[in-house]
């Protein structure tokens, strides 16, 4: 997992709960990612963001939402508007900003609805 | 265990023989493109990448072959084991969009290894 650490491995989200997964990084990675799974599907972004106090949308931010206060801290919260949170979801970093740099995954966050 | 994907392509292979996984990519401008091994449960795990300037790289037991001409990507794996079995997928780097380098994730095979 590289120094990406994820929790809890396992949440559990009651109707209209907002719920917070944690993503820590101790690779001194300048930029981060969050991505959601779902069966049979490619990893979709969700936000990203390339420095401290910054972060961006990607493609399925509705529902979601983000801070980085902290170079190595990038916690998701799963809000009430989010209709279909049930997937897993994983926190990814790189070192830069530049393109041809490897992602680097954590080991993912199961969010299940109650 | 959690399964990454209920409908799969899944590639059956015998214990010491070779696999192919193929994986063919969308963008013809991509310049980077990487390989991940995920096991159940688990997060995608670093296998192998290849800059667009190559036409082959060679790891431990991995090599990938890109083929720009047909947008193709594929992983060999030589000797293949019992803890090879996983779900693999490609992903490839977009390029610079919107504002930052975005990459784009294939849905993946799964890897049996038969003993």
């Amino acid at each position: 997992d590289g120094g990406i650490t994820q929790s809890p491995k396992y949440l559990f989200r009651k109707e209209g709960q907002n719920v917070t997964l944690s993503c820590e990084q101790n690779l001194n990675h300048d930029a981060m990612y969050w991505y959601r799974q779902d069966p049979g599907q490619g990893l979709r972004l969700i936000y990203y963001s390339q420095i401290v106090n910054d972060f961006q949308k990607g493609d399925i931010a509705e529902g979601y939402s983000v801070s980085r206060e902290k170079k190595e801290s990038f916690p998701l919260t799963v809000t009430s508007a989010q209709k279909n949170p049930t997937a897993f979801y994983l926190c990814a970093s790189k070192p830069g900003l530049a393109g041809i740099e490897t992602q680097y995954f954590g080991p993912g966050t199961r969010l299940l609805v109650l | 265990g959690e399964s990454v994907g209920l409908h799969l392509p899944t590639l059956s292979v015998q214990e010491g023989d070779n696999s192919i996984i193929n994986c063919a990519y969308s963008n013809s401008a991509s310049d980077y493109f990487i390989w991940y091994k995920q096991e159940s449960g688990k997060g995608p795990q670093f296998i192998i990448d290849i800059r667009s300037n190559m036409d082959k790289r060679q790891g431990q037991r991995v090599t990938v072959l890109l083929n720009k001409t047909v947008k193709h990507l594929s992983l060999q794996i030589a000797a293949t084991q019992p803890g090879d079995s996983a779900v693999y997928f490609c992903a490839e780097n977009m390029g610079y969009t919107s504002g930052t380098y975005k990459y784009i994730f294939g849905t993946g095979t799964r890897l049996k290894v038969l003993a």
